[in-house]
C-alpha cells in the first residue's frame, strides 16, 4: 500500500457519460499529480494542484476538469467521454518540496468507456 | 521542456542473466531523472533516482542505473534478474528549478524468462 488512494479501481461506461475519478493523497502530501496511461499515449502529465490551487497543466483536454478540496482529497472529472478515453488514470502525491525524490502514486483507476 | 526515449519497447531475457535497458533523455536544463517499475495490474514504484553527486546511483530489488550526462543517457542494469522482476520499467525525467512535471518514456517491458 503506497498511501495513495484511489476509487474507484475499475469503472465502465458509455460514451457520452460523464464520470469521476477520486484520489486521497498521502497524509502530508499537499500536491496531487494527475497522469492518464494509454498503450497509444504511454504515461501523459494532466494536471497538477499544490493545497487546493491548480499549478500545472499539462495535455488535459477540455473535456476534462479537476480540484483539490480542503481535506486535500482530488477527483478528475471527465465529462462527454469518447471510447478514446479509454485508459489507466494514476494519481500521485508529494510532500512540499520533496517533489524532485519522485512522486508516490495509486494503484489507478482503470476506465472502460463502451 | 524535456523529453524521454526509452530505445527498446520490449526486452526478453532468460533467468539469471544480466539486463540493461536504455534510456535517453533531452533537455535544456539540468534534470533529476528516475526509474520506475509497474507490476502486471499495479501502480508505478521508485526503483531508483538520480539527484546530484555520483553517477551510479542503487535501487530497490538489486537495480542499478548510470547517469552520463555528454551521453544524455540514464542506462538502468542488474547483473542477474529473476522471474519476478518480469514488469514494466519506466524512465522519467524532472526540470530542475521549474515545474515539477515528470516526463516519461514509453517504457520498457521485460520479460524474464526460465
Amino acid at each position: 500500500d503506497s498511501g495513495v488512494t484511489q476509487t474507484p479501481k475499475h469503472l465502465i461506461t458509455a460514451t457520452g457519460q460523464r464520470v469521476t475519478l477520486r484520489c486521497s493523497p498521502r497524509s502530508g502530501d499537499l500536491s496531487v499529480y494527475w497522469y492518464q496511461q494509454s498503450l497509444d499515449q504511454g504515461l501523459q502529465f494532466l494536471i497538477q494542484y499544490y493545497n487546493g490551487e491548480e499549478r500545472a497543466k499539462g495535455n488535459i483536454l477540455e473535456r476534462f476538469s479537476a480540484q483539490q478540496f480542503p481535506d486535500l482529497h482530488s477527483e478528475l472529472n471527465l465529462s462527454s467521454l469518447e471510447l478514446g478515453d479509454s485508459a489507466l488514470y494514476f494519481c500521485a502525491s508529494s510532500a512540499p518540496g520533496t517533489a524532485f525524490y519522485g512522486y508516490t502514486f495509486g494503484s489507478g483507476t482503470r476506465l472502460t468507456v463502451v | 521542456a524535456q523529453s524521454v526515449t526509452q530505445l527498446d519497447s520490449q526486452v526478453p531475457v532468460f533467468e539469471e542473466a544480466p539486463v540493461e535497458l536504455r534510456c535517453n533523455y533531452s533537455s535544456s536544463v539540468s534534470v533529476y531523472l528516475f526509474w520506475y517499475v509497474q507490476y502486471p495490474n499495479q501502480g508505478l514504484q521508485l526503483l531508483l533516482k538520480y539527484l546530484s553527486g555520483s553517477t551510479l546511483v542503487k535501487g530497490i530489488n538489486g537495480f542499478e542505473a548510470e547517469f552520463n550526462k555528454s551521453q544524455t543517457s540514464f542506462h538502468l542494469r542488474k547483473p542477474s534478474v529473476h522471474i519476478s522482476d518480469t514488469a514494466e520499467y519506466f524512465c522519467a525525467v524532472m526540470g530542475q528549478g521549474g515545474s515539477e512535471k515528470l516526463v516519461f518514456g514509453k517504457g520498457t517491458k521485460l520479460t524474464v524468462n526460465p
